[in-house]
Formats: C-alpha cells, structure tokens, sequence
C-alpha cells in the first residue's frame, strides 16, 4: 500500500536557525497537505499543495511540492519557540484526490530559546 | 457547531469493558474520519465515512472495533472488549470536498 515517509523524526535547533523537513510518497499523488500537532494538542490544518512543483508561503513557512509529485518540504525560516511541534505531511490514498490521507509519521520540531 | 467535537475527552475503562467514543462534525461536512494515535507516534487510520456509508473500513485493527454515522452527522466508534494495546488518542475529523481535515481534540482511552 501507499507509504508515507517523513525525515527527520526530530530535529533540535536554536531559536533563529532554519528548519526544514521532507516528505516522500511510494505513489504520486494528486495533492499534499501539511499539518501541525503542538504538544497535548490535536493536528491543525496548515496547508494543501495541488500542482507539480508548486511554492507557497505562510509568513515564515514555505511549502514545496515535487515536480513528479511524489515529495514534499516544509521550511521554518528563524525559527521561534511557537513553532514547537509535530509536522505532518499527508496524501490521499489509491489515487484519488480526496478521502483517506496517509500521514507520515511527523517530524518532532524542539526549539531552544 | 464551530468546531468538531468529541466526547469524552478521556476514559479510563477496564479491560474487558466496551467503550463508545463520540464524534461531532463540523456542520455541512460531508465526509468524517477516525484515526488512532499511540503515544508519541503518527496517526493511524481507522475508517471513513463519506454521509452515511463507509467506504473504507480497511483500518479497523480487529473485529472488536466497530463505527457508525447516522443522519450524516453524529458518528460513534465502538470498542468491545477493549484490551490495553487499545489505549491512544482517537481522533475525529472531518471535511468538505476536498478541503483539508478539521480534527476534534481527541479521546484520550487508557484501559487498565
């Protein structure tokens, strides 16, 4: 079946340093969506990419989506201690566009301030 | 409602005990979904329902997990017999076409 894997599981960084993680699907698929878990909280809704090669940007945070569609990324530039977190990529399965998504298993984000 | 909300937000049961966990969608979303959280790892997938069916039941782990929707609103999760390796965070979410999910804050289970 359809895997979803994430890297790294967790990174350690500074308040100001950069931050990046990476997503990549075994199929292609026809979107991506990013969401963030805080500490003792649930996941909350980030952002949907659709289109090969697609860049978005919220405030600090830049999403990117692979040409063949099948990888993603998620840049925190200056990182701040809210942006302590699970980050989560996901994709529908089977090919479609909507229904059931697959989450990677997250990357664990700790800033030290 | 505003949000999605789930009840109870914890539940401490004893082994051997059946539970309910209840989900209430964001008013208008069509599709809802259950996915199950253990301790410090991803969300795993449990079923969906898109109105009142069920297309997808492939994560349910055993056949003492069951779920319904009724009036394509309220749905309730069912565990019978519950054992420990089914303590998590259940989560709730649901959507409109294909928008990104709204989750609910989860029901925390511990059977002991």
């Amino acid at each position: 079946g359809q895997q979803v894997m994430q890297i790294p599981q967790y990174q350690h960084v500074q308040e100001g340093e950069d931050f990046t993680t990476y997503c990549n699907s075994s199929t292609t698929l026809s979107n991506i969506q990013w969401y963030k878990q805080r500490p003792g909280g649930h996941p909350v809704f980030l952002i949907q990419l659709v289109k090969s090669g697609e860049v978005k940007k919220q405030k600090r945070l830049t999403f990117q989506f692979g040409e063949a569609k099948k990888n993603s990324s998620l840049h925190i530039t200056a990182t701040q201690t809210t942006d302590v977190g699970t980050y989560f990529c996901a994709g529908p399965s089977g090919g479609t566009s909507y229904g059931k998504l697959t989450f990677g298993q997250g990357t664990i984000l700790t800033v030290h301030p | 409602g505003a949000g999605v909300s789930q009840s109870p937000s914890n539940k401490v049961t004893e082994k051997g005990k059946d539970v309910e966990l209840r989900c209430d969608p964001i008013s208008g979303h069509t599709a809802l979904y259950w996915y199950r959280q253990s301790l410090g790892q991803g969300l795993e997938f449990l079923i969906y329902f898109q109105g009142n069916s069920a297309p997808d039941k492939s994560g349910l782990p055993s056949d003492r997990f069951s779920a319904e929707r009724t009036g394509g609103s309220v749905s309730t999760l069912t565990i019978q017999r519950t054992q420990q390796e089914d303590s998590a965070v259940y989560l709730c979410a649901s959507s409109f076409g294909q928008n990104g999910y709204t989750f609910g804050s989860g029901t925390r289970l511990t059977v002991v």
